[in-house]
């Protein structure tokens, strides 16, 4: 079946420093990628929308300039925390859409800042 | 915009009992539904989906769901389970045409006891 690789699956990064987590489609090609965050204990919560080749369109509440997502091919989205602080700690997950295909997803990327 | 509440967070259970996961969504208009199943250290699988039809849908390893539209609700149940269950279930909904943005509840533990 499709693949959604997301790396890394695990970072500590320190305050203020930048974190880039990478979500790859191995084998069929995402025109679509979703970011999503999930505190402990809470629902996994959208992000943001890419389509290859466009700016993101971020959801009500996410700072674009803060969480930056580039998605410049259709089998690479990038998703960069810059300045991360201790809040920014979460768990982070990808997942790829292709044309009459269901959503594949990434096994998540957790970012502890200390 | 939708919401999603998944009342147990965790549920532990004997190898051989009858499961039953409750969803309640909260939107007045057309939607689609969907059972996602997380396994330890996997990524995220979609166990089942309601777009429309029979509201008795059947899904992969035995697990199946009722959309009743009258209680705004779409349970996962399942006759038998297996210490294989074990694993993090999601439930979401989206709207037709939607772009495929999901909404996700909070999520349900299960634990299943050999």
């Amino acid at each position: 079946g499709a693949v959604v690789s997301q790396h890394p699956s695990w970072v500590i990064c320190k305050s203020g420093t930048s974190v880039k987590i990478e979500c790859r489609s191995l084998d069929f090609q995402a025109t679509t990628m979703f970011w999503y965050r999930q505190f402990p204990k809470q629902s996994l919560m959208l992000m943001a929308t890419s389509n290859e080749g466009s700016k993101a369109t971020y959801e009500q509440g996410v700072e674009k300039d803060k969480f930056l997502i580039n998605h410049a091919s259709l089998t690479l989205s990038t998703l960069t925390v810059t300045s991360a602080h201790p809040e920014d700690s979460s768990f982070y997950i990808c997942s790829g859409l292709a044309i009459n295909s269901p959503l594949h997803f990434g096994n998540g990327t957790r970012l502890t800042v200390t | 915009a939708q919401s999603v509440s998944q009342h147990n967070h965790h549920v532990i259970l004997s190898e051989a009992a009858s499961l039953e996961l409750g969803c309640n969504y909260s939107y007045g208009g057309t939607v689609n539904l969907f059972w996602y199943v997380q396994y330890p250290g996997q990524h995220l699988q979609l166990l089942l989906k309601y777009f429309s039809g029979d509201p008795l849908v059947k899904g992969i390893k035995g697990f199946e769901a009722e959309f009743i539209k009258s209680k705004f609700s779409f349970n996962l149940r399942k006759p038998s389970v297996q210490w294989s269950d074990t694993a993090e279930y999601f439930c979401a909904v989206n709207t037709p045409g939607g772009n495929e943005k999901l909404t996700f509840g909070t999520g349900t533990r299960l634990t299943i006891i050999p």
